[in-house]
């Protein structure tokens, strides 16, 4: 049974850093040859696509964002991070983390979403 | 830079009827199109991918089709569980991936 859980802030104040971590079940990143995804959605909005790793440490960011954020792995505690720096209210929103199906970029299992909100 | 556009933003249809969800992207992405119902409250999940492939157990009341840059997500016989906003993604252009903005499917 696959699963992903989010962890983290539910509150950071502006320009502070923000640091999510993704602690995934049910699969290997190396073994299977996965990759992970970051994914934001803010109030009432449509979903964003922030990072992505690969299972040979490949990284991939959004070309918007890709100045503030850095994702790593942790295979032996199956976790994915990102960071995000800088953090501004408009930042505010929940984060997913979700895994890559097995043969295309699209993303079969997701976690629950961690809320972030940024304010002083 | 691709650009996913949904349609209708709201669709209101009753419980039993068919509804037809539409999504364009704005260049060609062959069959690389995936589907999202996002119910409140909860994470995405997994419909339809490669257009027209049901994911793993989806009723089979849902159904993709379309190719190239137009693309649809059919729900044959709306349930009271069906109702919620559904989103499309493209995938062909890696990097990035696309999300649609989203249609919000309500009870009539």
């Amino acid at each position: 049974q696959v699963t992903l859980r989010e962890s983290g802030p539910a509150l950071v104040k502006p320009t502070q850093t923000l640091t999510l971590t993704c602690t995934f079940s049910g699969f290997s990143l190396i073994s299977n040859r996965m990759c992970v995804f970051w994914v934001r959605q803010p109030p009432g909005k449509a979903l964003e696509w922030l990072a992505r790793i690969d299972w040979d440490d490949d990284k991939w960011y959004s070309k918007s964002l890709k100045t503030r954020l850095t994702i790593s792995k942790d295979t032996s505690k199956s976790q994915v991070l990102l960071t995000m720096t800088n953090m501004d209210p408009v930042d505010t929103g929940t984060y997913y983390c979700a895994r890559k199906g097995p043969l295309w970029n699209y993303l079969d299992y997701w976690g629950q979403g961690i809320p972030v909100t940024v304010s002083s | 830079e691709m650009v996913m556009t949904q349609s209708p933003a709201t669709l209101s249809v009753s419980p039993g009827e068919r509804a037809t969800l539409s999504c364009r992207a704005s260049q060609y992405v062959s069959n690389n199109l995936a589907w999202y119902q996002q119910k409140p409250g909860q994470a995405p999940r997994l419909l339809i991918y490669g257009a027209s492939t049901r994911a793993t157990g989806i009723p089979a009341r849902f159904s993709g089709s379309g190719s190239g840059t137009e693309f649809s997500l059919t729900i044959s016989s709306l349930q009271s569980e069906d109702f919620a906003v559904y989103y499309c993604q493209e995938y062909n252009d890696w990097p990035p991936i696309t999300f649609g903005q989203g249609t919000r499917l309500e009870i009539k």
